[in-house]
């Protein structure tokens, strides 16, 4: 009965290859979102997608594409993945967009080679 | 351009004494204020939250302070326990804006 689920857990792959992370969450939840932990820890929003309205952080890179199939839904697909892009990824979701205690996902550590 | 910091990136208290996790922010129009709690290997947890219009709100022995003159807010535990030990990440939003986390400290709790 996990809230906010991700996978895979654990992602490991070489540099320019093409790969998606998957996101669900059962909490009936309007809003999504994607964040970025990098080598120094912090956590840093890259997408929020609230009823089809995709919000797109302007310092993410064009190669990151959200994709939402439905509202439980916020899968990531990264293409021409570079060595930078190791870092845990984390899902997460909110009733509201920006007004409510965000729930995360256990997080996807992803290793480019 | 940090939003949202959290100078001491580390900090180590007796069992049973209290914890002082400090934060401080430079964005005055921030609405809300909330702390999570990360365990290795998992997600960010919820753990307590505090509105702008507020200066204290208590959860057990959770409680956090907010000083918005001093744009500072701290989270209290008290009395700490072992499985306290973890990092406790700021957060702060405006309505209908995103979430800016501070970078985390982490609380070893000694036995």
């Amino acid at each position: 009965d996990t809230a906010v689920s991700q996978t895979p857990k654990y992602l490991v792959t070489q540099m320019g290859n093409d790969k998606s992370i998957k996101c669900e969450q059962n909490l009936g939840h309007d809003t999504m979102y994607w964040y970025k932990q990098d080598s120094k820890k912090f956590l840093k929003i890259m997408f929020s997608y609230n009823n089809k309205e995709l919000i797109i952080n302007e310092t993410v890179p064009n190669r990151f594409s959200p994709k939402s199939p439905d509202k439980a839904h916020l899968n990531l697909h990264i293409n021409s993945l570079e060595l930078g892009d190791s870092a845990v990824y984390f899902c997460a979701s909110s009733q509201a967009r920006g007004g409510e205690t965000q729930y995360f996902g256990p997080g996807t550590r992803l290793l480019v080679l | 351009d940090q939003q949202v910091k959290q100078n001491s990136p580390s900090l180590s208290v007796q069992e049973g004494r209290i914890s002082i996790l400090n934060c401080d922010y430079t964005n005055s129009m921030f609405d809300y204020f909330l702390w999570y709690k990360k365990y290795p290997a998992e997600g960010p947890t919820f753990l307590i939250s505090i509105s702008s219009i507020k200066d204290k709100n208590e959860d057990g022995r959770f409680t956090v302070f907010l000083n918005k003159s001093a744009k500072h807010l701290s989270l209290h535990i008290v009395p700490s326990q072992p499985g306290d030990s973890a990092v406790y990440f700021c957060a702060a939003f405006n309505y209908g804006q995103n979430f800016v986390f501070g970078p985390g400290t982490r609380l070893s709790v000694l036995p």
